[in-house]
């Protein structure tokens, strides 16, 4: 986890509630990416930002928004949460051809 | 499309030698990793292979054939710590596409 740092860890939402995840990285990697876990699953690429002020979706972008704030911070927003959004989220740097690093993961339930 | 394809279990005993493999279909492929997750945290980078061949990092080895879109990881002298979800992952232009993982369970 060195080096990833998420914010919560754990998070209880009652569906159509807003919320941000934070994410913040201190090794000065440009690439930053949000993953979302499902129970017995592999990781879902949410989105991505291979640079500060730039960002792309992934695999599963819908009903997410990401902010790149500056080089280390890298924000999720769930604008209108649903019970389909309950997983773990995880927060990873790095480059896909070398080592990702990720954090510790937010765990979200939606009610 | 793309898809990738592992062993949802394997079983070894302690001391024995593994082999997890992974078949992907994909277009844009620059290399396959490995990563370990225990317990639901963090994954952790096992490995990456952007060329045919083996790669060594000691117990762990990893093996890729891009001609036969497939791969495996070797664990060698398995120890109980060894007992983790593995997955496989490809380089996808720049993105990672994983697999739903391999649970790996080491007995005594």
């Amino acid at each position: 986890n060195a080096g990833v740092t998420q914010t919560p860890k754990f998070q209880v939402l009652k569906t159509g509630q807003s919320m941000t995840l934070q994410c913040a990285q201190d090794m000065n990697h440009n690439s930053m990416y949000w993953y979302r876990q499902d129970p017995g699953m592999g990781l879902r690429l949410i989105y991505y930002s291979a640079s500060e002020g730039t960002t792309d979706k992934g695999e599963v972008p819908n009903g997410y928004n990401v902010s790149r704030l500056n080089k280390r911070e890298f924000s999720l927003r769930l604008e209108s949460a649903a019970p389909s959004q309950t997983s773990v989220y995880f927060c990873a740097m790095g480059l896909a051809g070398e080592t990702q690093y990720f954090g510790p993961g937010t765990r979200l339930l939606v009610l | 499309g793309q898809s990738l394809e592992q062993p949802s279990e394997v079983t070894a005993v302690e001391g024995a030698i593994v082999q997890i493999n992974c078949t992907y279909q994909t277009s844009g492929f620059y290399g396959l990793s490995w990563y370990q997750q225990h317990d639901g945290g963090a994954p952790t980078f096992l490995s990456y292979n952007a060329l045919d061949g083996l790669e060594e990092t000691g117990r762990f080895s990893s093996f890729l054939s891009r001609s036969d879109s497939y791969g495996y990881l070797l664990l060698q002298e398995l120890q109980m710590k060894d007992s983790a979800s593995y997955f496989c992952a490809v380089n996808r232009r720049g993105k990672l596409i994983f697999g739903q993982g391999t649970e790996l369970s080491v007995k005594p």
